[in-house]
């Protein structure tokens, strides 16, 4: 079966400083692979997402960066954080083109800048 | 620009009774997505529509599509309080990989 891992699960980071969340997945090849974030009691705003390899589509210009160095590694990055760069955020997975299965979630991470 | 909207925002609803939760999208998308997210968790999905008409059903939760109206309903039947949760719609935005998510519905179902 398939399995989505992200880490940490909760970071502290102060202004200014870098960031680097990952995630993985297990069990399927060349998946779709999506970071979202969720601002408190608000709802899902897609940042990045990835149909292969270093491909990356970016959707909110910002201070976060993402890549995909491997098949099933996506990892979300920024050089120095900002205040409003705090909440929760999530990575997600799917397969194939007709999106006849949902997107799956990881259990998320949740951010606080200092 | 795919936008979708949910309503209501907020529902406190007593358990035994019945309610529905609207998602309306505004350009054509012929996916429509329900998921749960319970207080600082992730999200779950519920259920997947495929195609005008289709209706899911799970336990207390029945989903439904109409795509020539733009709308999927979630509807509740005899409300438990288990069901307490933030639910969210997404749609499938057409010829790309990515969903528009729903503000989402904070749903408190009290004893």
């Amino acid at each position: 079966s398939q399995t989505i891992h992200q880490w940490p699960a909760t970071l502290v980071q102060p202004v200014g400083s870098p960031l680097s969340l990952e995630c993985t997945v297990e069990g399927t090849s060349n998946p779709n692979l999506y970071w979202y974030r969720q601002a408190a009691g608000r709802g899902l705003q897609l940042l990045f997402y990835s149909v292969g390899i270093g491909q990356i589509s970016s959707e909110v210009p910002q201070n976060l960066s993402a890549s995909r160095p491997q098949d099933r590694q996506f990892i979300l990055s920024s050089k120095k954080l900002l205040l409003s760069d705090s909440g929760f955020y999530l990575c997600a997975w799917s397969v194939g083109q007709k999106n006849n299965q949902p997107q799956h979630f990881g259990d998320g991470t949740r951010l606080s800048i200092l | 620009e795919l936008k979708v909207e949910q309503n209501p925002l907020f529902l406190s609803m007593q358990e035994g009774k019945n309610y529905t939760i609207y998602c309306n999208y505004s350009t054509t998308s012929d996916r429509l997505y329900w998921y749960r997210q319970d207080p600082g968790k992730s999200l779950e999905s519920l259920f997947v529509l495929l195609s005008n008409g289709a209706v899911k059903q799970e336990g207390r939760l029945m989903a439904s599509l109409d795509t020539k109206a733009r709308l999927s309903t979630l509807h509740i039947t005899a409300a438990v309080h288990d069901l307490s949760a933030t639910y969210f719609c997404a749609a499938l935005i057409q010829g790309a990989q990515k969903l528009v998510f729903g503000q989402g519905t904070r749903l408190t179902i009290n004893p």
